[in-house]
């Protein structure tokens, strides 16, 4: 079974300041997919990044961008000039690929972030 | 992207009487798709993966005769919480792919109160 761990319950950073959140998995699966979701107040799931594990160059949205170490199992997420609506859960998940299509998501617990003005 | 649509967003009901939430992919067709319950400030905790056509897989600990999921089409995924008690109040989101596609799209989720 798989495990997604984030060890930061919560955290802040001052608007336009950058921020990293810590996500670590475990898993004996050699193909997968990680992800990183943001929850706002909404409730409404957003996919922020996404990484395949059998790529060695880290993803990069924008002002998101992931540090992707497969060896150490590690997938830290980096909010660049953070925003005010930055404010929000993010859940680090895993997903297990499956050649007949299908597809399970192992969350987190989350890590609750606020941008202070 | 694509979009997965919720219905309803909020409900509250009695004790003891039965909801039915709805989960619809409007632009692609989803042969699985996923309900998770999320109780405040957690996480998602996969509840069953609703298969098109079959039976659905529930996890271990929730009551499949009590969480009931009908997947009849390829597009909509329902789950119906049957005698619903106050301990059934949550936040239920469902979420599906494309499938030869590897990214979940969520619906909005639907706040359950049973009072």
């Amino acid at each position: 079974a798989q495990t997604v761990t984030q060890s930061q319950p919560e955290m802040s950073v001052q608007e336009a300041e950058t921020v990293t959140l810590s996500c670590t998995y475990d898993t004996s699966e050699s193909n997968y997919y990680l992800f990183w979701y943001k929850q706002p107040p909404s409730r409404q799931m957003i996919l922020v990044i996404r990484q395949e594990a059998y790529k060695q160059q880290n993803a990069t949205e924008n002002r998101f961008s992931v540090n992707f170490q497969k060896a150490a199992k590690s997938f830290s997420l980096k909010i660049s000039d953070s925003q005010l609506g930055d404010t929000a859960m993010y859940f680090c998940a895993f997903m297990r690929h499956s050649g007949a299509g299908s597809y399970q998501l192992t969350f987190g617990k989350g890590t609750k972030l606020s941008v202070i003005p | 992207g694509a979009v997965v649509s919720q219905h309803p967003s909020r409900v509250i009901c009695k004790s003891g009487t039965s909801v039915k939430i709805e989960c619809r992919s409007l632009d692609f067709q989803a042969t699985t798709m996923f309900w998770y319950r999320q109780f405040p400030k957690q996480s998602l905790m996969l509840m069953a993966t609703s298969n098109e056509g079959s039976k659905a897989t529930y996890e271990q600990g929730v009551e499949k005769d009590k969480f009931l999921i009908n997947h009849a089409s390829l597009t909509l995924s329902t789950l119906t919480v049957t005698s619903a008690h106050p301990e059934d109040s949550s936040f239920y989101i469902c979420s599906a792919s494309p499938t030869i596609n590897t990214e979940a799209f969520f619906g909005q989720g639907t706040r359950l109160t049973v009072v």
